[in-house]
């Protein structure tokens, strides 16, 4: 069965701090990975996701993730935060074998200090 | 392109009532489409799968008879939460595949239920 583990509950840093988000996931055979942003009420915006081909992912807003198949993660990183990344995160992984359905990791909420 | 829309965007009812949720692909045919149910400060639960024309199936620990999802037709699936009770109140999503950009799915804008 699929899962995933996003072990920071918490994340704070300074505006122009560099981001990492961590998240590890289980699977079997090669997953789908999804990084979503969430603010507070509102819907899933996705931010980036890995299919195949090049392990490491531009997204939008400056994210950019790396597929590392041998520690089974997908860590989400930015360079400089801005005050309104300031949100939650959520790491999903799916698979071909199970539909395509996303399993979500629990969240990372994370607040920028100015 | 590949929009999915959620109505209503927020539905306060009595206890004992029940509320319809509808999800629409509004461009794109939805062959499968999943309904997740997040509570405060929480991630999202995925509570059931539906594809068109067929009966949903349903993650363990999620009521069946509770939680009534129809998927008709190819743009619209539809989440009753019969006999809603105040633990029911949460934010439901839903979100959308179509079998021409396998492993992508566009969700819906969520629908927040308050049950009084």
């Amino acid at each position: 069965a699929q899962s995933v583990t996003q072990p920071d509950i918490h994340i704070t840093v300074s505006e122009g701090a560099s981001l990492e988000l961590r998240c590890n996931y289980s699977y079997g055979a090669t997953p789908y990975l999804f990084w979503y942003v969430q603010s507070p009420g509102q819907g899933l915006q996705l931010l980036l996701k890995y299919f195949s081909g090049d392990t490491l992912v531009q997204g939008i807003k400056g994210f950019e993730a790396e597929f590392k198949r041998s520690q089974s993660s997908f860590n989400l990183r930015k360079p400089s935060v801005h005050w309104s990344d300031a949100a939650e995160y959520f790491c999903a992984v799916g698979a071909r074998e199970s539909s395509y359905k996303l399993i979500f990791g629990s969240g990372t909420r994370l607040l920028v200090r100015p | 392109g590949a929009v999915v829309s959620q109505h209503p965007s927020w539905v306060i009812c009595k206890s004992g009532t029940s509320v319809k949720i509808e999800c629409r692909s509004l461009d794109f045919q939805a062959t499968t489409m999943f309904w997740y149910r997040q509570f405060p400060k929480q991630s999202l639960m995925l509570m059931a799968t539906s594809n068109e024309g067929s009966k949903a199936t349903y993650e363990q620990g999620v009521e069946k008879d509770k939680f009534l999802i129809n998927h008709a037709s190819l743009t619209l699936s539809t989440l009753t939460v019969t006999s809603a009770h105040p633990e029911d109140s949460s934010f439901y999503i839903c979100s959308a595949s179509t079998p021409s950009l396998p492993g992508e799915l566009f969700f819906g804008e969520g629908s927040r239920l308050t049950v009084l």
